[in-house]
């Protein structure tokens, strides 16, 4: 089965541009989630989605957005971009939502501001 | 969701059997015990979970405290691969957000 992919791997973009990633989780997974991780903050929760619609999010700007399509396929988008906003940003999907369900990561889309 | 506190590094020897601890002293009564690891330049790996009883599976065994406020990762025998950062981290039986720590730099030492 295969795993978690995200594309793409990396991305330069310049200040004000905005950026889509994508992230196909694992056949099956109905759930996705969206992380960003920079060495300052560590890991940071975005949002999560389940059966298209976005069950919770996290403490970060309305410049931060994203879905998901009925095939659980997800999007984020980031618009007007920061300098702060290059880090790398996870996807990870699961069977389903709730805490008993193991979540599995994809590599990463590294994205860098200028 | 509830924080966890875990040392910022450890070391252990090559083929010796390594205990991460983590605390978690909020726990709620439905959260999960979920414990992942990130190796250099890689998303975060999963290792195991468990709620209230001890968990074993192929990569590690968890063993939970009677008060839930508390839990061990153990790696049965450390190997150079399982160099990596450990994240412990609680989450509610309802939503999937998860809250990462700093978690635990493992060295393993040939």
């Amino acid at each position: 089965k295969a795993g978690v992919t995200q594309t793409p791997r990396y991305l330069i973009k310049t200040r004000g541009q905005q950026v889509t990633l994508s992230c196909s989780p694992i056949s099956g997974h109905r759930s996705v989630s969206w992380y960003q991780q920079t060495p300052g903050q560590g890991l940071q929760f975005l949002f999560e989605y389940f059966s298209e619609t976005q069950r919770n999010k996290g403490n970060f700007p309305g410049r931060f957005s994203g879905r998901q399509f009925s095939n659980s396929r997800s999007e984020m988008n980031v618009s007007t971009l920061e300098l702060g906003d290059s880090a790398l940003y996870l996807c990870a999907s699961s069977l389903s939502a709730g805490g008993s369900y193991e979540q599995y990561f994809g590599p990463g889309t590294r994205l860098t501001v200028t | 969701d509830a924080k966890t506190t875990q040392p910022n590094s450890m070391e252990s020897n090559e083929e010796e059997p390594v205990h991460l601890p983590c605390n978690h002293s909020t726990i709620s009564g439905t959260d999960y015990i979920h414990w992942y690891r990130q190796l250099p330049s890689q998303g975060p790996e999963y290792v195991i979970h468990g709620l209230t009883s001890n968990v074993n599976n192929r990569m590690a065994s968890l063993a939970i405290a009677e008060d839930r406020k508390s839990s061990t990762l153990i790696l049965h025998r450390a190997t150079l691969r399982d160099a990596a950062v450990y994240y412990c981290i609680l989450r509610a039986s309802t939503g999937n957000q998860f809250y990462f720590g700093t978690g635990t730099s493992l060295t393993v030492i040939p």
